[in-house]
């Protein structure tokens, strides 16, 4: 059992839906992090949330948009996705840096295909 | 800059036999290290993480790694693989304390022969 839960698990869109991919997270942690994955590559990360503030944004485009609401959730929404934004979206949390060695914990993912 | 080097993006060994993943950084300090697992639609799972503690880092699952400073090398062993250790790994490295991101390394797939 993962303490990172994402919802939902599949999720099959159109190029000009708008959805929303939610992150949950019950350890404490102050940092939420939204990382995308494709087949056999590591995860690239997309934002990084501290304390509840956007922290990091790697120049992801703007038909994503990252929501921090509360230290426990992270959304991310889905506007206008094109081909090749299908991938395993990954959501993280840890403490934030400065705290020693803290890993990140890893939800298992929403697999996105945009049709 | 940070960077990280896993050798052999394919490594396929039968049950029972030592499992090597092999982790190279490239940093002038040792950095925070960790291995993580991804199996079949999941997603990444913390096999271990180094800590100055100790150079000898034991994890889940029966793996261990080793810091090598001299080697800039934190490879993950495993003495005997079983059907369930299938899956991909990836080390990953973080600057320093401050740094949130995690440089990962591009992966390594292992297969289990019965």
């Amino acid at each position: 059992d993962t303490e990172v839960t994402q919802t939902p698990k599949h999720l099959v869109m159109g190029m000009t839906n708008k959805k929303s991919l939610k992150c949950e997270q019950h350890m404490g942690h102050r940092a939420m992090y939204w990382y995308k994955q494709k087949a056999k590559k590591p995860p690239e990360l997309m934002f990084v949330y501290s304390y509840e503030k956007l922290s990091i944004n790697e120049s992801v485009p703007s038909r994503f948009s990252p929501e921090c609401p509360n230290s426990s959730l992270l959304n991310l929404h889905l506007h206008a996705l094109q081909p090749e934004d299908s991938a395993l979206y990954l959501c993280a949390s840890s403490q934030p840096p400065g705290q020693g060695n803290q890993p990140q914990h890893f939800g298992d993912g929403t697999r996105l295909s945009i049709l | 800059a940070q960077s990280v080097t896993q050798l052999g993006s394919h490594v396929s060994v039968s049950e029972g036999a030592l499992v090597l993943l092999r982790c190279n950084y490239s940093s002038s300090v040792p950095p925070y290290l960790f291995w993580y697992v991804q199996y079949p639609n999941q997603g990444l799972q913390l096999l271990l993480k180094y800590t100055s503690a100790a150079t000898l880092v034991k994890g889940i699952n029966g793996f261990e790694a080793e810091f090598k400073k001299s080697e800039t090398s934190f490879h993950l062993t495993k003495p005997s693989a079983h059907m369930s250790d299938a899956a991909e790994y990836f080390c990953a490295v973080r600057l320093n304390s401050n740094d949130y991101k995690l440089s990962f390394g591009a992966g390594t797939t292992v297969t289990v022969r019965a």
